[in-house]
């Protein structure tokens, strides 16, 4: 079965630190893809970025960049020189096949508290 | 109006009420679902509408009742339900390629969400 699991269920830093969000998945799939949402104190979760099984390229933009290592299935997330605006509940996601489309699991989160 | 709307952003709602969620996307998406976040607990996810048909029912107890009328359009009609309903019930959608059996890369676009309170 899938799963997606962000071990920091809290992270506190001070502003202009850089902070990096874990992420580790299981699947049996080949094929699959992963994503990080964003989820600020108004409630609507963002999408950040999406990354397939087949490209390990890292990919920065801004001050975010992403690590994905299919040896170890992990799909970390790192904010560059934090701000207050990033504080937020942080969600790794799995895309897995099903018959009707795609079904989304969800990591618990990580909180990231930003202080100025 | 752009992405995924909810309506009302915060509900209270007694026991024995009934009340409907409503949920609007202008993506022209196919694909309509509700997800449920309480305190504590990752996302968990109740229905799921491709192509306006209902795919997924996650073991969701029937005081909670989906209705897609349309793609553009989701509602969760809410009666009889207990305390420990009280949750963030967020819609989303996205495009998907039903009956395909391959993962696709379309992402779930949400809406800000309702937070239901149940006294």
């Amino acid at each position: 079965a899938q799963k997606v699991t962000q071990a920091q269920t809290e992270i506190s830093v001070v502003e202009k630190e850089d902070v990096t969000l874990d992420c580790v998945y299981e699947t049996r799939d080949t094929t699959y893809y992963l994503f990080w949402y964003k989820q600020p104190p108004s409630g609507e979760l963002v999408f950040l970025i999406r990354r397939n099984s087949f490209d390990e390229q890292n990919e920065i933009s801004g001050r975010y960049s992403w690590n994905f290592q299919k040896s170890t299935s992990s799909f970390n997330f790192t904010i560059t020189a934090s701000q207050v605006v990033d504080s937020a509940v942080y969600f790794c996601a799995l895309s897995e096949a099903t018959n009707y489309g795609q079904n989304f699991v969800f990591g618990p989160g990580t909180r990231l508290s930003v202080l100025p | 109006e752009t992405g995924v709307t909810q309506t009302p952003r915060h509900l209270v709602m007694g026991m024995t009420n009934k009340k409907s969620l409503k949920c609007e996307q202008h993506l022209g998406h196919n694909a309509m679902y509700w997800y449920k976040q309480s305190a504590k607990k990752p996302l968990e996810l109740m229905f799921v509408y491709s192509l306006e048909e209902r795919v997924e029912n996650n073991s969701v107890p029937s005081r909670f009742s989906p209705e897609c009328p349309n793609s553009s359009h989701l509602f969760l009609h809410l009666h009889t339900l207990q305390p420990e309903d009280s949750a963030l019930y967020l819609c989303a959608s996205s495009q998907d390629d039903p009956g395909q059996g391959i993962s696709t890369n379309s992402p779930l676009h949400f809406g800000n969400g309702t937070r239901l309170t149940v006294t």
